[in-house]
């Protein structure tokens, strides 16, 4: 089965500096690339996506790499506020259409003010 | 537009006990993925119910056990409850054919 490896396991930024997370997967048929955010407490929320025929998609002050050759994800965040401190999670999916989702371990993000 | 609503909100059990949790999806959606996170833990994917039937299972024992009733909610069961069951147990609700999860905020279930 999908196997997903995050890093970092945690994350401490300034405000205002730029944080990244990467992700790898396993399973070549992966095809969707969600991300999603879980502050304390509360839900996960997805934050943003991507499939397999896409190298990149942003929204704001997030981004999300995919390099399917490496199998491997990331997430950028810029110009980062307190607001965005959490915990992140990757998943992959080889299907994006209501299949399951392998999730990574998770990334604690801190952004100190 | 309602989202996905989970109850209880917190559980304790004792060993061995059984529990039910229930999830209604989000308006519109008509699959339900079920999923535990541990403590400090991603989520790990329990089983997905469409159409009423268990169409995709993790790697859960046979203790773990669902059900989607005719209006899309769902039930997961737990019997013989071990210390380790204690998490966060998730519903996620989607469309068949659309894409992405919608999360509900959880049940904490703990298990002394």
């Amino acid at each position: 089965g999908e196997n997903v490896e995050q890093h970092p396991s945690t994350l401490s930024v300034q405000e205002g500096d730029s944080a990244v997370i990467k992700c790898t997967y396993s399973d070549s048929a992966s095809n969707y690339f969600p991300w999603y955010k879980q502050e304390l407490g509360k839900r996960p929320q997805l934050i943003i996506d991507i499939r397999s025929n896409v190298g990149e998609k942003k929204d704001q002050r997030i981004a999300v790499t995919l390099n399917k050759t490496a199998k491997h994800f990331s997430l950028h965040i810029t110009e980062t506020q307190p607001e965005d401190s959490a915990v992140y999670f990757c998943a992959a999916s080889p299907k994006a259409a209501g299949n399951k989702l392998t999730f990574g371990g998770g990334t604690r993000v801190l952004v100190k003010p | 537009d309602a989202g996905v609503t989970q109850s209880p909100t917190h559980l304790i059990k004792t060993r061995g006990q059984q529990v039910t949790l229930r999830c209604s999806p989000k308006s519109g959606h008509d699959t339900v993925s079920w999923y535990q996170q541990a403590l400090g833990q991603g989520p790990q994917f329990i089983f997905q119910y469409y159409e009423e039937e268990e169409r995709q299972r993790g790697n859960f024992p046979d203790r773990f056990s669902g059900h989607q009733f005719p209006n899309y909610s769902s039930e997961l069961n737990v019997n013989a409850l071990l210390l380790g069951d204690s998490a966060l147990y998730l519903c996620a609700s989607s469309l068949a054919g659309g894409l992405g999860y919608t999360f509900g905020s959880g049940t904490r279930l703990t298990v002394v």
